[in-house]
């Protein structure tokens, strides 16, 4: 199982882009980086996921590096609300059926007014 | 995005007891479910995989006479924490895979549900 590496924690100012890295050197070929955070005492929410092109939702963007050993969550303009641990995870695969998610010990993003 | 409600979200029992855990996809259908535990300041572990209609599969040195699974429908599992004590105190959390092509692969979480044995 490819295995990801972020940094503990990270502040980032209040409406200013916050750019969360992820490591994931061991990533197969086949398999999706995802990213979902968790506010305090709640579940994981979903954010984005990729192969190896970069994409982009309501929420964030995902970059991802052309050699797909690393890739970078932007959140462009953060708020208080975003304060969260973000895991970055690569998945597993079941089958055709997606798989586990195995989770790390994420980065805690503070936003700071 | 799809919604997984978890039930319940709180629950106190006595040493000894047994608690059940629901864990239901609201619109759509989830052929496979998760469960995972949470220690405080900790991060997620994943105790099994549920498939609706058969077995779950089982992490290593997760109990499963403990922590009884069932996935008897495409929008219903059930965790069961059997005979609890207090070290089984924890944060248990399920969540749903959804087969809706525009959102396959992607795993919804439930609320969560905080566990406290006395």
């Amino acid at each position: 199982d490819a295995k990801t590496t972020q940094p503990p924690s990270m502040d980032c100012a209040e409406g200013r882009a916050a750019n969360l890295p992820c490591n994931h050197s061991t990533i197969s070929g086949n398999e999706y980086v995802y990213w979902y955070r968790q506010i305090h005492s709640q579940g994981p929410q979903y954010i984005i996921h990729g192969l190896k092109n970069n994409e982009t939702n309501e929420m964030a963007s995902l970059i991802i590096t052309e050699d797909r050993k690393s890739s970078t969550l932007i959140l462009p303009h953060a708020t208080l609300r975003d304060t969260a641990v973000y895991y970055c995870i690569v998945r597993v695969s079941l089958y055709n059926q997606g798989g586990k998610l195995i989770f790390g010990q994420g980065t805690e993003l503070s936003v700071k007014p | 995005g799809a919604v997984v409600s978890q039930h319940p979200s709180w629950v106190i029992c006595k040493s000894g007891t047994s608690v059940k855990i629901e864990c239901r996809s609201l619109d759509f259908q989830a052929t496979t479910m998760f469960w995972y535990r949470q220690f405080p300041k900790q991060s997620l572990m994943l105790m099994a995989t549920s498939n609706e209609g058969s077995k779950a599969t089982y992490e290593q040195g997760v109990e499963k006479d403990k922590f009884l699974i069932n996935h008897a429908s495409l929008t219903l599992s059930t965790l069961t924490v059997t005979s609890a004590h207090p070290e089984d105190s924890s944060f248990y959390i399920c969540s749903a895979e959804t087969t809706l092509r525009r959102s396959k692969n992607i795993q919804y979480f439930g609320a969560g549900t905080r566990l406290s044995v006395l």
